[in-house]
């Protein structure tokens, strides 16, 4: 069973329309991650987090904006969808230490903006 | 070019033969992640190896941090193992904990 949550899984959304995706964890993980994926190709990270209050942009540009509010709760937004936003968003979380065994990831939200 | 490689792009193989899928990495790293995706694209971790080699069931993974390479092997190959499996490396120690994917391999196992 999952420990990390997203919602939706899929989303079809007109053009312009502001939309927000949910990501929830249950494990108590300080490290957060948003990434973008398109079809057969790598994930880019968008967003990430390290704690409470703390967001930092990633190493693909967005035009998405991101939240960390409470430790379970990091929810991405889109101000105004565009079709270029088309794509499958996948959440993350890491533990802290050095010893952890690695990312638990969501299911991921598909995305589609016509 | 992209820093973490993958190949074969795709593999097709009968069920019960042993699979090696290779990653080659071109920066230092603290920890190679090894992460199995199916279809509706959830991602699932298999295995974080910083040295040596683990086993976890059929699945087996090595690493050779000289030469930036690492192998995932799956013996007695099943249908159930069709997905996408991908590498991924963290930066030295020192650097920040984020991830570099490479593109992952499709693999299909025929009954």
């Amino acid at each position: 069973e999952a420990d990390i949550y997203q919602t939706p899984r899929y989303l079809v959304i007109g053009t312009g329309k502001k939309i927000t995706l949910e990501c929830s964890q249950t494990m108590g993980h300080d490290k957060m991650y948003w990434y973008q994926q398109d079809p057969g190709m790598e994930l880019h990270l968008i967003h990430y987090s390290y704690g409470v209050n703390s967001t930092e942009k990633g190493d693909l540009s967005s035009e998405s904006t991101v939240s960390r509010i409470r430790t379970e709760h990091f929810p991405l937004t889109l101000e105004s969808a565009r079709p270029s936003h088309t794509s499958q968003y996948l959440c993350a979380s890491r533990a802290p230490g050095a010893n952890n065994y690695g990312y638990t990831f969501g299911s991921g939200t598909r995305l589609t903006v016509v | 070019k992209n820093e973490v490689e993958q190949s074969p792009q795709n593999l097709t193989a009968q069920e019960g033969e042993f699979i090696t899928i290779n990653c080659s990495y071109s920066v230092g790293i603290s920890a190679l992640h090894w992460l199995q995706q199916h279809p509706g694209g959830g991602i699932v971790s298999l295995f974080m190896l910083s040295s040596g080699k683990k086993k976890h069931g059929r699945l087996i993974a090595t690493i050779n941090i000289q030469e930036k390479h690492s192998s995932l092997h799956i013996t007695a190959s099943h249908p159930r193992d069709s997905a996408v499996y991908i590498c991924a490396v963290r930066g030295a120690p020192g650097a920040n904990s984020k991830l570099t994917f490479g593109k992952g391999i499709t693999l299909s196992v025929r009954p």
